[in-house]
């Protein structure tokens, strides 16, 4: 299996812009998370799905976050407009019949400017 | 070992030697804990994870060890190689939680 894999790897845009972030995560994998990891933060928990449903969002910080989960194998998180604090590394993570031992994908090093 | 600081604790230890790294929790309805390793640019990679009706578990050159008397998880490295510079994560989950809180984050650093 190729893992998680996240595009783009790397993205720099403007602030006020519209950024989508992408995932696909391990085949057969119920559980989808998204993180974003800050050096003043660490690594926060923003939202997670079951079933492409979602179950908890209440680590998204503000309403210019959405994610979705049209089907098992995608998931994005959109963040509309942008602004220099987004400026992160965003990882996604699936999970099995373990739920806890989730598989990381590469990340997605955002810069708002 | 782990920190609630804005800076990552780091340690050195010199290539052969045995590593020793700490995490204090606060949650004692946790009941798993799972140990990531992160080199830079790449996502937590999975190392070993162990439940709370454990005390030791051991894999391919770790191990990692449990006290939930003073809440505190360890995870050893044998014959440390510099492959295993990285900063090494704690996560803890309770009871029918799909969720994992981290800590900080300890920076190993192998001395060749």
């Amino acid at each position: 299996d190729a893992g998680v894999i996240q595009s783009p790897r790397h993205e720099v845009t403007e602030m006020g812009q519209e950024v989508t972030l992408r995932c696909k995560p391990i085949s057969g994998h119920d559980y989808l998370f998204w993180y974003r990891q800050t050096m003043m933060r660490g690594l926060e928990l923003l939202i997670y799905f079951n079933n492409n449903v979602p179950i908890d969002d209440s680590g998204m910080p503000e309403d210019r976050f959405s994610a979705k989960m049209p089907n098992a194998s995608f998931s994005t998180l959109k963040i509309q407009p942008s602004e220099p604090r987004d400026s992160a590394v965003y990882f996604c993570a699936s999970s099995l019949l373990s739920p806890q031992t989730q598989y990381f994908g590469p990340g997605t090093r955002l810069l708002v400017l | 070992g782990e920190s609630v600081g804005l800076h990552l604790p780091t340690l050195s230890v010199q290539e052969g030697d045995n590593s020793i790294i700490n995490c204090a929790y606060s949650n004692s309805a946790s009941d798993y804990f799972i140990w990531y390793k992160q080199e830079s640019g790449k996502g937590p990679q999975f190392i070993i994870d162990i439940r709370s009706n454990m005390d030791k578990r051991q894999g391919q050159r770790v191990t990692v060890l449990l006290n939930k008397t003073v809440k505190h998880l360890s995870l050893q490295i044998a014959a440390t190689q510099p492959g295993d510079s990285a900063v090494y994560f704690c996560a803890e989950s309770g009871a029918g939680s799909y969720q994992l809180t981290f800590g900080k984050g300890t920076k190993l650093s192998v001395i060749p």
